[in-house]
């Protein structure tokens, strides 16, 4: 397994400003994953965070929106930009240690833009 | 594209009973099919992971089947208890989605004492 971290684990925040997300994961990690998880729904893929270069994002998502950094393999940071109360969110962060194996996932951070 | 579905939305039994929770994907090519669970504004707990060449996995009282050419999958839940309550998500990984994870919608379990 993978013991994940997030930071933070709640926040509320005003509308136009930015915050950033943070995970660590406790061993490396091939794959890292941001998704979101909007009230009453599931989930949805933001991006894959690739280590050493851009993320790859999915349709609907961009990175003026929501740039991602991932410096090294137990780490990576998602920004949620110019924020509106549309942003209001569960953020989770996912990591798999090799393809197709399990993915495992942070605690989430739940964010409520007023 | 893929699409997973989650039926019933939404379930209440009294504590003991055996309940079954259903997943069914539209594109049956997937490398593997994964069972969550998620309790009140938390994250995700993975419950089962079954490979795509697998047909069912077992962990204590749950048990995931997979039925691939038919897009189905089940987790059944024994002896239910009122500390299983919770929502329970189903996702695949496609073949041509590299890791990414495709989510039903859930079903949310209500065990009552």
């Amino acid at each position: 397994s993978a013991v994940i971290s997030q930071k933070p684990s709640r926040d509320i925040c005003q509308r136009g400003t930015s915050l950033t997300i943070q995970c660590q994961v406790d061993s490396q990690v091939t794959m890292m994953f941001w998704y979101r998880q909007q009230p009453g729904q599931s989930l949805t893929l933001i991006a894959t965070a690739n280590q050493g270069s851009e993320a790859t994002y999915e349709s609907g998502f961009v990175i003026d929106k929501f740039p991602i950094s991932r410096p090294n393999l137990t780490f990576s940071t998602l920004t949620v930009s110019n924020m509106s109360p549309e942003d209001s969110s569960i953020y989770l962060c996912s990591v798999e240690r090799r393809l197709t194996e399990t993915q495992y996932f942070g605690p989430g951070t739940r964010l409520l833009v007023l | 594209k893929q699409e997973v579905t989650q039926i019933p939305a939404a379930l209440s039994v009294p504590e003991g009973e055996n309940l079954v929770l259903n997943c069914s994907f539209t594109d049956s090519a997937i490398y593997n099919l994964q069972w969550f669970r998620q309790d009140p504004g938390k994250g995700l707990t993975s419950l089962l992971l079954i490979q795509s060449s697998q047909r069912e996995q077992t962990s204590g009282r749950l048990n995931a089947s997979l039925d691939k050419s038919s897009g189905r999958s089940t987790l059944y839940i024994a002896a239910s208890q009122p500390g299983d309550s919770a929502t329970y998500l189903c996702a695949v990984m496609s073949e041509t989605s590299g890791s990414r994870l495709t989510f039903g919608e859930g079903t949310q379990l209500t065990v009552n004492p």
